[in-house]
C-alpha cells in the first residue's frame, strides 16, 4: 500500500459545482497534513494546512479524519482558475519529519 | 519578496555529462530539499539538509550528490547524467521553527538527458 494515495482523476466539473477530493495515508503516526496546488509545469504552492478540527479558507474546506486515516479537500463554487492538480502532503513525526507527497488529483473546471 | 530561485530553468545535456543545478533562497529558512517529479510518480525526495554542511539522503539519492556550503544555497549535481534522470527538479525550503514544516518550492528546473 502506498504511504499516501490519491485518485489521479481527472475530475471534470462545470463552473459553479462543488467538488471533493480524498487522500488516504497509511502511517498512523502522521502528524501534519497539507494540500498543495500545482499548475501545469509549475511549482507546487501551499493551498492550506489541515488541522484536526478542520479548517476553511474562502471556498476551500479541509478536513482530517484520523480514525479512518484520510484528509479531504472540498471546493465550492468552482472557478475556471481552480483548474490544477491538487497534491496531498503528509508529515510524519520525528526529527526529520518525513514528508510524503501524493501523486496529485487533477481538476479541470469547464465553462 | 522572499523567494526560492533555481538555475538553470531548463537544461538539455548528453549522457555522461556532469551537471549542477543551483538553488538559492532569501527566506532565511534552515532546511532545504531537492525533489524530482516524474509523471505518475509524484514528488520524490533526493536529498535534504537541515543546516550548512548537513547532508542527508532521501529515497532516490543514487546518481546524485549535493552541497550546502551556505544557508541560502543548496546545489544538486549529477556526476554522470543518464536518460532516466530526465525529469522536473524542484528545490524546496522549510523553517525548522514552524510546527507544521510547510515547504516552499522554487520554480523548477526541467532537465533533459539525451
Amino acid at each position: 500500500r502506498k504511504e499516501v494515495e490519491q485518485d489521479p482523476g481527472p475530475f471534470n466539473v462545470p463552473e459553479g459545482a462543488t467538488v471533493a477530493f480524498n487522500c488516504t495515508y497509511s502511517n498512523s503516526a502522521s502528524q501534519s497534513f497539507f494540500w498543495y496546488r500545482q499548475d501545469c509545469r509549475k511549482e507546487p504552492k501551499l493551498l492550506m494546512s489541515v488541522y484536526s478540527s478542520g479548517n476553511e479558507d474562502g471556498r476551500f474546506t479541509a478536513q482530517l479524519n484520523r480514525a479512518s486515516q484520510y484528509i479531504s479537500l472540498l471546493i465550492r463554487d468552482s472557478k475556471l482558475s481552480d483548474s490544477a492538480t491538487y497534491l496531498c502532503v503528509v508529515n510524519q513525526a520525528g526529527g526529520y519529519q518525513k514528508v510524503t507527497f501524493g501523486i496529485g488529483t487533477k481538476l479541470q473546471v469547464i465553462p | 519578496d522572499a523567494d526560492v530561485t533555481q538555475t538553470p530553468r531548463n537544461r538539455i545535456t548528453k549522457t555522461g555529462k556532469r551537471i549542477m543545478l543551483e538553488c538559492s533562497q532569501t527566506k532565511g529558512h534552515d532546511r532545504m530539499y531537492w525533489y524530482r517529479q516524474d509523471p505518475g510518480l509524484g514528488l520524490r525526495l533526493i536529498y535534504y539538509s537541515f543546516d550548512v554542511k548537513d547532508i542527508n539522503k532521501g529515497e532516490i539519492s543514487d546518481g546524485y550528490s549535493v552541497s550546502r556550503q551556505a544557508q541560502a544555497k543548496f546545489s544538486l549535481s549529477l556526476e554522470s547524467a543518464i536518460p532516466n534522470q530526465t525529469a522536473l527538479y524542484f528545490c524546496a525550503t522549510s523553517d525548522a521553527s514552524k510546527a507544521y514544516n510547510e515547504q516552499f518550492f522554487g520554480p523548477g528546473t526541467r532537465l533533459t538527458v539525451l
